[in-house]
């Protein structure tokens, strides 16, 4: 099965700061990644789907990036309305594997 | 608009079993692969089956192989997870979610489980 690995786990940041988390892939997953924002209580939403692709809707401010292993979600000024929860998700292969999740956090 | 309506959750004794169910509307079923993910309280996403739109195909995780049992009604307009030999780390909040080429673009609101004796 393939393992997703984020990072940081947590991240305390302030509105206006540029953001990167990092999502590793055990093994090569092509562009079969996703990103998913989660507010408490709330269901997951599709932000980028393929790497790169923005979902309709998501703002600008979202980017996603990488290819193989190695994928990074940015986001460029955060927003107070961005501090959730972020989660991988591969679907290179069955099982789809989610990342453990990024929770941001108000500094 | 695109609607998922999981049901079925429940208190079940360790070793029982549940079926969920999730009714979608708003969108052509049998043109989509649907999805269950599962949430426990407090921790993070867990994907757990998938089945494909065309050919019936399923996928599930380590955790639940053997033991969970995906599967869709087209007519309906309905997806399932039968479950059983149910344990305590399977309680969760069990979303059904829409698969569009692999990724998950609408999901239902979920259906707790609760594995207790």
């Amino acid at each position: 099965a393939i393992q997703l690995t984020q990072s940081p786990s947590s991240l305390s940041v302030s509105v206006g700061d540029r953001i990167t988390i990092t999502c590793r892939a055990s093994q090569g997953i092509s562009s079969n990644l996703a990103w998913y924002q989660q507010k408490p209580g709330r269901t997951p939403k599709l932000l980028i789907h393929d790497v790169s692709s923005l979902e309709n809707g998501v703002p600008s401010r979202f980017s996603g990036s990488g290819s193989g292993t190695d994928f990074t979600l940015t986001i460029s000024s955060l927003q107070p309305e961005d501090f959730a929860t972020y989660y991988c998700q591969q679907f290179n292969s069955y099982p789809h594997s989610f990342g453990q999740g990024t929770k941001l956090e108000i500094k | 608009e695109v609607q998922l309506v999981e049901s079925g959750g429940g208190v079940v004794r360790p070793g029982g079993s549940l079926r969920l169910s999730c009714a979608a509307s708003g969108f052509t079923f049998d043109d989509y692969g649907m999805s269950w993910v599962r949430q426990a309280p407090g921790k993070g996403l867990e994907w757990v089956s998938a089945i494909n739109w065309s050919d019936g195909n399923t996928g599930y995780a380590d955790s639940v192989k053997g033991r969970f049992t995906i599967s869709r009604d087209n007519a309906r307009n309905s997806l399932y997870l039968q479950m059983n030999s149910l344990r305590a780390e399977d309680t969760a909040l069990y979303h059904c979610s829409r698969r569009r080429a692999g990724h998950l673009d609408y999901w239902g609101q979920g259906t707790l489980v609760t594995v207790s004796s």
